[in-house]
């Protein structure tokens, strides 16, 4: 197994238009999150997955954000209508459900023009 | 209001001396504690973590100290190398399965070691 990886690593669009984001986590974890970091500060949570059950949701998840794990396994972040304050890098990690420690993957840099 | 702060923006150190990054935070109900290293274009990486019912732990070069009276922990780096240059996050999660992994982090801490 390669690790975490994300899909696309970069993305320019234009205000108003829709970007989704794909996160492959590590074959045997359970659990995948969403994160959202934006220059000069921490990640910051948006939502997490077990299995295909999506069991939190951050306030900082809008309604123009939607997240699915059909299967349990890859997920997908869609932006629907996006604005410039969408302009963030988006994290994909994921973990064993008994553990703290997560593996994150390189990243998705989103620029909102 | 940031829950996890980390008030050292940057920190510069000689190769060979001990690098100290420190970390504070206000949520009582953080009871486990992870640093995690980054380098550009790549996502975190685990580093070492504490949980609350200790005040050390130790793992190589690197050792988390945890004061829960003064809600504050430290990393050191003994002894510091060029390749230890990265930022370093301090992440907070509450206790319990259900919390596990959802961690609130710090705005990192970015380590230059000099050789």
């Amino acid at each position: 197994d390669t690790g975490v990886s994300q899909d696309p690593r970069h993305k320019i669009t234009k205000r108003g238009q829709n970007v989704t984001f794909r996160c492959d986590p590590i074959s045997e974890h359970n659990r995948l999150y969403w994160y959202r970091q934006t220059l000069g500060q921490g990640p910051e949570f948006l939502t997490y997955f077990q299995n295909e059950a999506q069991l939190e949701k951050s306030r900082l998840l809008s309604d123009r954000f939607s997240a699915e794990r059909p299967k349990g396994s890859f997920s997908t972040l869609e932006i629907q209508r996006t604005e410039q304050g969408d302009s963030a890098m988006y994290l994909c990690a994921s973990s064993f459900p008994t553990s703290y420690e997560q593996y994150f993957g390189p990243g998705t840099r989103l620029t909102v023009t | 209001d940031q829950q996890v702060k980390q008030n050292s923006p940057s920190l510069s150190v000689q190769e060979g001396r001990i690098s100290i990054l420190n970390c504070d935070y206000t949520n009582s109900m953080f009871d486990y504690f992870l640093w995690y290293k980054k380098y550009p274009a790549e996502g975190p990486t685990f580093l070492i973590s504490i949980s609350s019912i200790k005040d050390k732990n130790e793992d190589g070069r690197f050792t988390v100290f945890l004061n829960k009276s003064a809600k504050h922990l430290s990393l050191h780096i003994v002894p510091s190398q060029p390749g230890d240059s990265a930022v370093y996050f301090c992440a907070a999660s509450p206790w319990g399965y259900t919390n596990a992994g959802k961690s609130t982090f710090g705005d990192g801490t970015t380590l230059t070691v000099k050789p």
